[in-house]
């Protein structure tokens, strides 16, 4: 059964602090994304990327980096902590081999920062 | 640009009663579209797609038909179950042979017993 995991379910930050959240996925995909979803607002992509060591900024990158030095990793982090962070995080991936199969998605990172 | 409209919610049925779950999108090109489903606590799972005009998506008796002429992939169920709580997300390709896709913005459903 392929798989998005995502090593955390819940966190709970101090504002100022760096967090970061991991994605690994076992599908050998090129593409992964993080997303964060909140009430009212939808999923919204912060970053993703086509490839090792690639990264494409999506509609809210402010405040957040990533890192992908494997295929199968791909690490969202939070520069310095803030409360308005508080979100589901959300992490997929894709392969532009079966480009009309979607997504596949983590269990997603619920992080409240405080 | 590239955009999903669906319906806001939350909706709340009864069992057995039809669903339907309207979403349309901006006419840019034909995009593969999709319609996502989250249960509480989890992460978004796909539900059914449909890559050209026409086709019609199927899986646990929910159907999309893709149209063209309306820009439109409305979600629909005959008799919905309790198990069918959850949030609904209809997303499409975005173009220019990006993977990206954009998402609407839920719909939670509830049904009652």
């Amino acid at each position: 059964d392929v798989k998005v995991t995502q090593s955390s379910r819940y966190l709970v930050k101090r504002t100022g602090e760096k967090v970061f959240l991991e994605c690994v996925q076992d599908m050998d995909h090129e593409n992964m994304f993080w997303y964060r979803q909140d009430p009212g607002l939808g999923l919204r992509l912060i970053y993703f990327s086509y490839d090792v060591k690639m990264k494409e900024k999506g509609d809210i990158p402010e405040g957040y980096s990533v890192s992908r030095e494997k295929k199968e990793r791909f690490s969202l982090i939070l520069e310095s902590a803030s409360t308005n962070q508080t979100s589901m995080y959300l992490c997929a991936s894709s392969t532009p081999r079966f480009t009309n199969y979607g997504y596949t998605f983590g269990s997603g990172t619920r992080l409240t920062v405080v | 640009g590239d955009s999903v409209t669906q319906m806001e919610g939350p909706v709340t049925l009864s069992e057995e009663a039809f669903l339907t779950i309207n979403c349309t999108y901006t006419a840019t090109g034909y995009p593969s579209l999709f319609w996502y489903v989250q249960y509480p606590g989890e992460g978004l799972q796909l539900l059914l797609k449909a890559t050209k005009a026409d086709d019609k998506g199927s899986n646990k008796g929910f159907e999309a038909t893709y149209r063209k002429e309306t820009t439109s992939f409305h979600l629909e169920k005959g008799s919905v179950q309790v198990s069918d709580s959850a949030v609904y997300f209809c997303a499409r390709k975005t173009g220019g042979g990006s993977e990206k896709l954009v998402f609407g913005k839920g719909t939670k459903l509830t049904v009652n017993p």
